[in-house]
């Protein structure tokens, strides 16, 4: 079974604290990605990643960095938490370049920022 | 203009209806279209990919219309447990990365 493993079902942190949340694939997928989702915005892109050591911003990307040491582990990191961030956070990775192949979610990790 | 756009319902069907969904959108330079659903709570899981001659999953049938920029999503003799909502998907040429919709809410009421 295909596995995408967000270290945090549940956080809650407050405003300027560090907030650091994990991702690990087992699929050996080239591409991983972080997305929040809100109410009637719908999923909105933060950074992705394509390999090792590479990243590129999302549509959002402010208030966030992202690191990407080992090519299963992508994380997302908060350098000080806002209200404006408490959100539910959902990693995904994808096989390849291309314009195929099925996108993988971890179950989200919901954020509160206090 | 957003790359994606769709109609966020909620759309209340009973069981045993027909219900349609529509996703737009804004590229032409668009290649490849996934529906997705997700379960409240839960994470976005692929339902169907959508090819240009349109295609058939069981009581599913998603269709491309690339002249006009949509796909579509028809379910057929709709289950309680079709109760979801449904987010289209689209991956522009070139690009690595996806373009989703804000998503449709479909709840089939008993």
């Amino acid at each position: 079974d295909v596995k995408v493993t967000q270290s945090s079902r549940y956080l809650v942190k407050r405003t300027g604290e560090k907030v650091f949340l994990e991702c690990v694939q087992d699929m050996d997928h080239e591409n991983m990605f972080w997305y929040r989702q809100d109410p009637g915005l719908g999923l909105r892109l933060i950074y992705f990643s394509y390999d090792v050591k590479m990243k590129e911003k999302g549509d959002i990307p402010e208030g966030y960095s992202v690191s990407r040491e080992k090519k299963e582990r992508f994380s997302l990191i908060l350098e000080s938490a806002s209200t404006n961030q408490t959100s539910m956070y959902l990693c995904a990775s994808r096989i390849g370049q291309g314009n195929t192949g099925e996108l993988f979610f971890g179950e989200g990790s919901r954020l509160t920022v206090l | 203009r957003k790359e994606v756009e769709q109609d966020p319902g909620p759309f209340n069907v009973p069981e045993g209806a027909t219900v349609a969904f529509n996703c737009t959108y804004s590229n032409s330079a668009s290649q490849s279209f996934f529906w997705y659903r997700q379960d409240c709570r839960k994470e976005p899981k692929l339902l169907m990919s959508v090819y240009s001659s349109g295609n058939e999953d069981g009581r599913f049938t998603a269709q491309l219309n690339r002249a006009s920029q949509y796909i579509s999503l028809l379910i057929r003799d709709s289950k309680l447990s079709d109760s979801a909502t449904y987010l289209c998907v689209v991956i522009r040429t070139g690009a690595n990365n996806l373009f989703f919709g804000t998503g449709t809410r479909l709840t089939v009421i008993p």
